[in-house]
Formats: structure tokens, sequence, C-alpha cells
């Protein structure tokens, strides 16, 4: 089975742009959750989505938003990008929200914001 | 809300050893799980290792086992017989059990374990 896809895997964006990020679970996964990783934050949650419900927001400003689409795969953007928002963007699925489904990490799309 | 806090950013330990990662939560709510990831130099996080609150027996997988204490709202993670593959960040994590919550996990800073040769 294959493992949960993130593409791009490197992007660099300038200030001001935006940005969209994919990701594409495990085949018969319905949950995608999204997490950002900086050296200063480390770990945070941005959102989970669930059959194309976003089920639970992390406490990030309105610029970053995300979907789901039927088939499960999920997208993020992020608008009006600032040097903040460098970081690796990762993503984990599972089949159902909640623990009783173990969640699988992707490899991770690393964003650098010039 | 929850947080997590790993008090070691960086351990090592020498191969064959043995090694033990800390990590403290804190939470006003009885149902919970709680995870240790691992995150090689590849970036991909893999989970080691998990444990529901309401279990009282430590969970083990292998050569990985954990301490849980509940009141003392303590989670370490041991590993025995270190191996070089061992080499990683390590992540404390945290999930309520609740359903508005859903698949949501809170993460520790981290400690970086190197193992030697």
């Amino acid at each position: 089975k294959a493992g949960v896809t993130q593409t791009p895997r490197y992007l660099i964006k300038t200030r001001g742009q935006q940005v969209t990020l994919s990701c594409s679970p495990i085949s018969g996964h319905r949950s995608v959750s999204w997490y950002q990783q900086t050296p200063g934050q480390g770990l945070q949650f941005l959102f989970e989505y669930f059959s194309e419900t976003q089920r639970n927001k992390g406490n990030f400003p309105g610029r970053f938003s995300g979907r789901q689409f039927s088939n499960s795969r999920s997208e993020m953007n992020v608008s009006t990008l600032e040097l903040g928002d460098s970081a690796l963007y990762l993503c984990a699925s599972s089949s159902g929200p909640g623990l009783a489904f173990e969640q699988y990490f992707g490899p991770g799309t690393r964003l650098t914001v010039t | 809300a929850q947080t997590v806090t790993q008090s070691q950013p960086e351990m090592s330990v020498q191969e064959a050893e043995t090694v033990t990662l800390s990590c403290t939560y804190d939470t006003s709510e009885s149902n919970y799980y709680l995870f240790w990831y691992k995150q090689p130099p590849s970036r991909q996080m893999i989970l080691v290792i998990r444990q529901e609150a309401y279990k009282q027996q430590n969970a083990t997988e292998n050569r990985f086992s954990v301490n849980f204490q509940k009141a003392a709202k303590s989670f370490s993670l041991k590993i025995s017989d270190s191996q070089l593959g061992d080499t990683a960040m390590y992540f404390c994590a945290f999930m309520l059990e609740k359903e508005t919550s859903g698949s949501r996990l809170t993460f520790g800073e981290g400690t970086q374990l190197t193992v030697n040769p």
C-alpha cells in the first residue's frame, strides 16, 4: 500500500505570494491533518479534514486555509506569504478521526519564503 | 488547553546501552492517549509507541517501553539495546479522546537522541 504523499517536496516563494500544498492520503483513509514544523515553534496543528469537512482548526491566521476533495486528497493554501511561514509542512492521514485510527505521516513539504 | 513538555533538548547514548527520554504533560481531561514519535533526518514521522490513559499497564514495543505515571502526568520512553538507527528526534505527543478533538495531536519540543558507536 502506498504511503502518504506530499507534493511538492520543496518550494521557494517570495513574500506576498500565495502557495498551495497537496497531500494524498493512504488509499481508503478519509481523515487528513496538517501540521507546521519550525525550529522556533515546533510542531503545531493547523487543521483536520474528514469526509470533505473541516473538523478541527488550530490557532493560525485566516491566511492559512485548506480543503479536502471527494477522493480524500487535501490541499492547504497560504496566502500573502510571510517570512515566518518558512517551515516543514506535514500531513497525516488516518482511516477516521480519533485514536482508534492510527495516523501516518507524509514526508513533508519544505517551504522557504524569501 | 493541553501542553506537553520535554525537558531534554539533546541526549546521547552508546550503542547497546539503555536510554530514557522524559515527557510531562498537563491536562484537566481524564481520557486521552499519549504517543512517542520518531523523526529521523529524513523528516518522516514514525509512530514508536502509544499508551491509552485508561490502561494501567505500560506499553511495550520490542526494545521500546514507556513508564506512564498518570497521577504525576509523566510519560517517559525507554530504549533498550540502543542501535545506530535509533538516532533521531523523538517527540512526545498527546491526543484527547473527545469527538470534537478528532485526531489533533499536541507535540512536545522534541529530544534529539544520538546513538554513538
